[in-house]
């Protein structure tokens, strides 16, 4: 059973407009998240994270929210640009789980120019 | 610095063959991982190892083995390849394994168990 879902295989977005990427998690240790992004042919690329304590966390364009409480967290990318094209992967930690990441099976985000 | 590096970059084997995916950082980094990647399945944890001399099994151990070389390499070996090993392997690398840390990946090992 995953406990990290990223239940939209796909998306696609105009140019300069809004993407957001979903995650939903089951387990309740987890206590810090992040998002990474991966082009092709290449490792996954850490993008930004958000500590449970926290409910937003922005870095530029990225915004990640995290509501605790519905176990969901969200990656806002504003404005979209044809460079974003890429997977990207939810990860999580448990404060009791050392240094394991649990990733989510990932969302192919295509921006149209 | 070139980060992690991972050889081969694609590799085709036979059932029962054996193999072994190297996995270097110049990063001086204590902790490294070692996942596979599924279609639709995200990044699994194979093993990772949290200092040099110690290794610890992750999700999906069963058909692995790996050595922690020394700080700088990590490596993966398949003793008798099945096809369900076929996967994309990622190595990774993270500084002290502190919670609040990101991981550092290499650009991943293609391979086809035939």
């Amino acid at each position: 059973d995953q406990q990290v879902k990223q239940n939209s295989p796909s998306l696609s977005v105009q140019e300069g407009r809004i993407s957001i990427l979903n995650c939903d998690y089951t387990n309740s240790m987890f206590d810090y998240f992040l998002w990474y992004k991966k082009y092709p042919a290449e490792g996954p690329t850490f993008l930004i994270s958000i500590s449970s304590i926290k409910d937003k966390n922005e870095d530029g364009r990225f915004t990640v929210f995290l509501n605790k409480s519905a176990k969901h967290l969200s990656l806002h990318i504003v404005p979209s640009q044809p460079g974003d094209s890429a997977v990207y992967f939810c990860a999580a930690k448990g404060y009791n789980a050392g240094n394991m990441l649990t990733f989510g099976g990932g969302t192919r985000l295509m921006v149209k120019p | 610095n070139a980060g992690v590096t991972q050889t081969p970059k694609f590799q085709v084997l036979k059932t029962g063959q054996s193999m072994t995916l190297q996995c270097a950082q110049d990063m001086n980094h204590n902790s490294m991982y070692w996942y596979r990647q599924d279609p639709g399945m995200g990044l699994r944890l194979i093993y990772y190892s949290a200092s040099e001399g110690t290794t610890d099994k992750g999700e999906v151990p069963n058909g692995y083995n790996v050595s922690r070389l020394n700080k700088r390499e990590f490596s993966l070996r398949l003793e008798s390849a099945a096809p369900s090993q076929t996967s994309v392997y990622f190595c990774a690398s993270s500084e002290d394994g502190h919670p609040q840390e990101t991981q550092y990946f290499g650009p991943g090992t293609r391979l086809l168990v035939l």
